[in-house]
């Protein structure tokens, strides 16, 4: 049960766009179109951002986007705010159930 | 509004047992498979478990498979997870969350701090 790879930290200027990537396999990520997004402020309970690569539930701003290639998935937040500050972990549905290490988005 | 409180939370020495609790509301709590996930301090997400509809069906990850039991209640809107012979690695935030299918966790609760030590 490997954790989905993903870079340990990302960064943009408010008004940029920056796209974190979440690696897994064809047992995962690769294998069905299930990856969900989770946001997660210090000291805060995980958000729900994306669901199923590239599905936003209500609520969420459209300036987060998802989408896959082969065994890679990747979220971008476009026109990036302060409040988008916070880590950023990736799922997929698979053989198990995996989160990736998570990413840490620094707003500049 | 959906929500989700845990508890049950707390200091238990390595080898003992601690029982959480999740109450669900603002949803039908017998139509959605249930999950636990944990964070130990300063990491990441990990999936702990997750329990069927009606019961039927259970799922861990391989470090709590045989010491820990995920079980609802129905009728009383509640999800529960028993862990036993605790490690100082199981310290972590216990999270319950609502899976919407595909592991998608669609609500999540405050979760409730664990930690494992002498």
């Amino acid at each position: 049960q490997s954790a989905l790879t993903q870079p340990p930290s990302a960064s943009g200027s408010p008004g940029q766009s920056v796209t974190i990537s979440c690696t897994g396999t064809s047992s995962d990520v690769g294998g069905y179109n299930y990856v969900s997004w989770y946001q997660q402020h210090p000291g805060k309970a995980p958000k729900l951002m994306i669901y199923e690569v590239s599905k936003r539930p209500s609520g969420v701003p459209d300036r987060f986007s998802g989408s896959k290639s082969g065994n890679t998935a990747s979220l971008t937040v476009s026109g990036l705010q302060a409040e988008d500050e916070a880590d950023y972990y990736c799922s997929s549905f698979g053989g198990s159930r995996v989160f990736g290490g998570g990413t840490k988005l620094t707003v500049l | 509004e959906v929500q989700l409180v845990e508890s049950g939370g707390g200091l238990v020495q390595p080898g003992g047992s601690l029982r959480l609790s999740c109450a669900a509301s603002g949803f039908t709590f017998s139509s959605d498979w249930m999950d636990w996930v944990r964070q130990a301090p300063g990491k990441g997400l990990e999936w702990v478990a997750n329990i069927k509809q009606d019961g039927s069906e259970e799922y861990y990850v391989d470090s709590v498979q045989g010491r820990f039991t995920i079980s609802r209640d129905n009728a009383k809107s509640s999800l529960y997870l028993q862990m036993n012979s605790l490690r100082a690695e199981d310290t972590a935030v216990y999270y319950c969350a609502r899976n919407r299918g595909w592991f998608r966790l669609d609500s999540w609760g405050q979760g409730t701090l664990v930690t494992v030590s002498s």
